[in-house]
């Protein structure tokens, strides 16, 4: 089965400060990665994806991430963040699909002014 | 993108009654999915809902306590039966539309 890793639960940056969420995963064969972002009081809406193809994926709102199959990574990372982005972030593994996603317990981001 | 809508959006409820949540997707869809996120905690899959077929559930739960229909392919009801102060969640719709999963705005349950 598989199974998703957050190792940071907080995270505190400054705006205009570069970020970057750690995800591991474990899965025995190519997963199906995912970046969900939650704010309060809303719903998942889903940042960016990676199936196959290029391991460096461009996101919605200027966030990428790379799939590091020897590390077992697939990090999020942002060049300068914004005071909207302040929101919990999910990683999820698909294990060869979209379906019955495996979430990480999340990281809760901070930004201050 | 498919767009997913749940009623209600929240509830307090008493210790031992049913609550039914409503899931509307605006395109058909083959697989809906159900799941718990609790207090301070990720997102647990309850199970999967395909029309016409009975659901499947995921190891810890059970349909007695969440009875799950799918009469079409743009509808989904969990019901959340004989509720205690463990089943306070937020319940979230989602379904797969080619490599994404798209999520419903969820259901806030508060059972006192």
């Amino acid at each position: 089965a598989q199974s998703v890793t957050q190792p940071d639960i907080h995270i505190t940056v400054s705006e205009g400060a570069s970020l970057e969420l750690r995800c591991n995963y474990s899965y025995g064969a190519t997963p199906y990665l995912f970046w969900y972002v939650q704010s309060p009081g809303q719903g998942l809406q889903l940042l960016l994806k990676y199936f196959s193809g290029d391991t460096l994926v461009q996101g919605i709102k200027g966030f990428e991430a790379e799939f590091k199959r020897s590390q077992s990574s697939f990090n999020l990372r942002k060049p300068s963040v914004h005071w909207s982005d302040a929101a919990e972030y999910f990683c999820a593994v698909g294990a060869g699909s979209a379906r019955q996603l495996t979430f990480g317990s999340g990281t809760q981001l901070t930004v201050l002014p | 993108s498919a767009v997913i809508s749940q009623k209600p959006s929240r509830d307090i409820c008493q210790r031992g009654t049913s609550l039914t949540i409503q899931c509307q997707v605006d395109s058909q869809v083959t697989m809906m999915f159900w799941y718990r996120q609790q207090p301070g905690q990720s997102l647990t899959l309850i199970a999967t809902a395909n029309q016409g077929s009975e659901a499947t559930y995921e190891s810890g739960f059970v349909i007695d306590k969440f009875p799950i229909s799918r009469p079409n392919l743009t509808f989904s009801t969990l019901t959340v039966s004989n509720m205690s102060p463990e089943d306070s969640s937020i319940y979230l719709c989602s379904v797969e539309e080619g490599t994404e999963q798209f999520f419903g705005p969820g259901t806030r349950l508060t059972v006192l």
